[in-house]
């Protein structure tokens, strides 16, 4: 069975243009979760989707993110316009069963974004 | 507030011996999930471990074993006769109420031949 994958693995940019990752959750999970890592610092939850919908986008730290996942399927995450303290590492997982204290996620190997 | 504290930026620990992997959580959930990630220099998170509040009894997973203490809001990770392969950073995570996952800034471990 594959598991998460993301893309591109790696992305260097300049402030002010705009990049999209995308994340491919493991087939049947409606579960798909961003999360990010500035250097340093802990990994930090983005957002949620359940199937196409957001649950949960509290942690989408301005207007200049956007997630999106049409189709319940994959799902893309646009920076526009990027700035230097997007950096990091994004990391997306899924997982098939919400709403229970036992809801492994399992993790993409993550894109790290680099803005100059 | 949901947070998880890893005190220990580096460890390092001789091939073959035991190292214990610091986690403290701070949750007003009753009920909670703990976890572990592995993430080597390929990058991947790699899941090695779960404990939930109310599991009374200690996780184990071969050579990973969880030490949780409720009540001083422990969840310390141990590894026994550590290998090689072991250096990676290690994230503890909670999962509580809500379906986002709470990390920790991680602990770098190195296993030393």
């Amino acid at each position: 069975e594959a598991g998460v994958t993301q893309f591109p693995s790696h992305s260097v940019i300049e402030k002010g243009q705009t990049v999209t990752l995308r994340c491919d959750p493991i087939s049947g999970h409606d579960n798909l979760y961003w999360y990010r890592r500035v250097m340093g610092k802990e990994i930090k939850f983005l957002l949620h989707f359940v199937k196409e919908s957001k649950q949960d986008e509290s942690g989408m730290p301005n207007n200049r993110f956007l997630a999106e996942r049409t189709g319940g399927t994959y799902s893309t995450l646009k920076v526009q316009p990027a700035e230097l303290e997007d950096s990091g590492v994004y990391f997306c997982a899924s997982s098939q069963v919400a709403g229970s204290s036992y809801n492994e996620q399992f993790f993409g190997p993550g894109t790290r974004l680099t803005v100059l | 507030a949901q947070k998880i504290t890893q005190t220990q930026p580096g460890m390092f620990v001789q091939e073959k011996e035991a190292v214990t992997l610091d986690c403290t959580y701070d949750t007003s959930d009753q009920s909670y999930g703990l976890f572990w990630y592995k993430q080597p220099s390929s990058g991947e998170m790699i899941f090695l471990i779960y404990q939930g509040s109310y599991d009374e009894q200690n996780a184990t997973e071969g050579r990973y074993s969880l030490n949780f203490q409720k009540a001083r809001k422990s969840a310390n990770l141990v590894i026994s006769a550590s290998q090689l392969g072991d250096s990676a950073m290690y994230f503890c995570a909670m999962r509580g109420g809500g379906n986002q996952f709470y990390f920790g800034t991680g602990t770098s471990l190195t296993v030393i031949p």
